[in-house]
Formats: structure tokens, C-alpha cells, sequence
């Protein structure tokens, strides 16, 4: 198993401003996504965070809103850039190994945008 | 594409008893899992059971168990003996090879002392 810390927990953000989301493997994952959980809602793949290359995105979303880096195989980062009040939601990242079916996952970041 | 299907955005059950949440999905995919997680409020996703889907037995963990039907593409969790630490919201699964998940809309279950 592995153990996938997320920080902040939660924010609450000004219109405009962007917030970095950090998630952290306590060992080392093949496959790490990000998802958006907006309010009573399911989860949606954003994109998969690829190590040493660009992220892929899911229709819908693009990297110039939501730029993802991953630079090794324990971290990576969403932005959530120029926010509206729209993009309030929890934002989770999971993080899998290649042949292996589990999936692990983060608390979440709740971030809500006024 | 795949979807994932859950029909009953909510549902109770009494302390002790048994309920039954439904799932059905829709992929062209041969290979491939399905999933139960379970969501309480600190928000934390928690596998609940997973099923292979070359398998042929319905797999079973503890109190959880599931009635996968392949031909009619329906993956159905019965939980047993409920309790109140069961209270939280399901989501049923799809994963395709490369760990992408999809998810349904989710059940949101309460269990009632």
C-alpha cells in the first residue's frame, strides 16, 4: 500500500489568484491523477500527472487552468490558476503502480474561491 | 467511452441489516476491475471490495460482498449486518488498464441506530 498526503487540507482563495496543491507518496507510484469532487458530486479525472513529461488532460480540461507537474515518482502538483468561484471544489490526487489495481488516495484539498 | 451508473442517490437501512447498493457500467474494454470505495465526511476514499473481471466469483470481504453480472454489466454491493460506521457515501468503480478510474455518481448511505 502507499500513504498519499495532500496539502493544504483546505483554502479558501480570492477571484484571480491561483493555489498550488501538493501531493506527496510515501513511496514510489507508477500512475498519479487528480481529480475534481465538486459539492455532493462524484469524482472527475482532470488529468494523469506523467513523471518527467507533460501531464495528460481529459476533455474538458486544459493546462493553461490547471498546469500539473511531476517531477519524480512521489510528488506532484496541481495549480489551480486564475480562480472563479466555479472552481470551488475538493480536489484529490491518487496515485497507482503499473499491474498493481489498487488505487491510493489523498484527503483532498478542499478550496473554496470567493 | 465508459460510464458508471449508480441509481440510488440515497438510501437508509436500519442497524444490523442488510442493504444492497446497485451499479451498472457501461465499456467496450475486455479487461478490467470494478470497485467500491466508500467516502465518509473526512473525505478520505476507502476501498471497500474489488472485483476482477475475468473472475467469475463474486468477491466477498467480511461484511461486503458483490453480485457482478458480466452479460448485464451490473456490479451490485450487498453489505451485511449494517453498522453505523457504514454510514458514508459509495461510489462504485471502473478501472481500465493504466489505473484510470471511473466513477459513478455515488450512493449516499445511512445507517440507522
Amino acid at each position: 500500500s502507499a500513504v498519499i498526503s495532500q496539502k493544504p487540507s483546505r483554502d479558501i482563495c480570492q477571484r484571480g489568484t491561483s493555489l498550488t496543491i501538493q501531493c506527496q507518496v510515501d513511496s514510489q507510484v507508477t500512475m498519479m491523477f487528480w481529480y475534481r469532487q465538486q459539492p455532493g458530486q462524484s469524482l472527475t479525472l482532470i488529468a494523469t500527472a506523467n513523471q518527467g513529461s507533460e501531464a495528460t488532460y481529459e476533455s474538458g480540461f486544459v493546462i493553461d487552468k490547471f498546469p500539473i507537474s511531476r517531477p519524480n515518482l512521489t510528488f506532484s502538483t496541481l495549480t489551480v490558476s486564475n480562480m472563479s468561484p466555479e472552481d470551488s471544489s475538493i480536489y484529490l490526487c491518487s496515485g497507482g503502480r503499473q499491474g498493481n489495481t489498487e488505487a491510493f488516495f489523498g484527503q483532498g484539498t478542499r478550496l473554496t474561491v470567493v | 467511452a465508459q460510464t458508471v451508473t449508480q441509481s440510488q442517490p440515497e438510501m437508509s437501512v436500519q442497524e444490523a441489516e442488510t442493504v444492497t447498493l446497485s451499479c451498472t457500467y457501461d465499456t467496450s474494454e475486455s479487461n478490467y476491475y470494478l470497485f467500491w470505495y466508500k467516502q465518509p465526511p473526512s473525505r478520505q476514499m476507502i476501498l471497500v471490495i474489488r472485483q476482477e473481471a475475468y473472475k467469475q466469483q463474486n468477491a466477498t470481504e467480511n461484511r461486503f460482498s458483490v453480485n457482478f453480472q458480466k452479460a448485464a454489466k451490473s456490479f451490485s454491493l450487498k453489505i451485511s449486518d449494517s453498522q453505523l460506521g457504514d454510514t458514508a457515501m459509495y461510489f462504485c468503480a471502473f478501472m481500465k488498464p493504466g489505473n484510470q478510474f471511473y466513477f459513478g455518481t455515488g450512493t449516499s448511505l445511512t445507517v440507522i441506530p
